[in-house]
């Protein structure tokens, strides 16, 4: 079966530009997360997404960032404006359903760098 | 509030030698327990999970409530299980990462 996608997989844009991020997630998993990684750090989870309806963004920084799962199937994070502290990877998963002890399956991340 | 530990961000052994990679949760209740591993140049995927109880690539986790941790252990380490490891918990909509260990394996 085919993966968790993710594009673009490198991206540099200079602070306060606006950028997005695409993820399609394997068929038929209900449940999509975006997780930003920082340099030295594990995965931090920002939004999760259960079919088109969002379960959890408590630690989105809603100001400057958004995201969407308009059909419950791809899914958009958006950075606008862009920040210095935003350089990260961003990590796209899936998984069936959002049960705490279900596997989530990962794309390959963008890479995302501000100047 | 840090909610996982993982105390060492290097850990190098000898191929062959026994490897554990400590992992220290805080957090009451039951949360689920897993660990994640990402080899170079590739995604990050699960390696194992507590509710699961299984043994992968020869390494097992037990869960110990009393000292909050998930310990990784391999009996014999092997050259290919050099990687990032990190430890992960799951709370009603929450999961959380540790900072990862680089698990280094030397011929």
């Amino acid at each position: 079966e085919a993966g968790v996608a993710q594009s673009p997989r490198y991206k540099i844009i200079e602070k306060r530009q606006s950028v997005a991020f695409w993820c399609n997630p394997i068929s038929g998993h209900a449940t999509l997360y975006w997780y930003q990684q920082i340099l030295g750090q594990g995965p931090k989870l920002l939004i999760q997404f259960q079919n088109n309806g969002v379960v959890d963004d408590s630690q989105l920084p809603k100001d400057r960032f958004s995201a969407e799962r308009l059909k419950g199937v791809d899914s958009t994070l958006k950075i606008q404006p862009a920040k210095l502290e935003d350089s990260a990877v961003y990590l796209c998963a899936s998984s069936l359903n959002g049960d705490r002890g279900i596997v989530q399956f990962f794309g390959p991340g963008t890479r995302l760098t501000v100047l | 509030a840090q909610r996982v530990t993982q105390p060492e961000k290097l850990l190098s052994v000898f191929k062959g030698a026994p490897v554990e990679l400590k992992c220290n949760y805080s957090y009451s209740g039951s949360p689920e327990l897993f660990w994640y591993v990402q080899y170079s140049r590739q995604r990050l995927q699960l390696l194992l999970r507590h509710i699961s109880r299984e043994s992968i690539k020869g390494f097992t986790a037990d869960l110990n409530k009393g000292e909050t941790s998930f310990h990784l252990k391999k009996p014999f380490a092997q050259e290919e299980d050099s990687a990032m490891y990190y430890c992960a918990l799951g709370w009603g909509n929450q999961f959380y990462f540790g900072t990862g260990t680089s698990l280094t394996v030397i011929p």
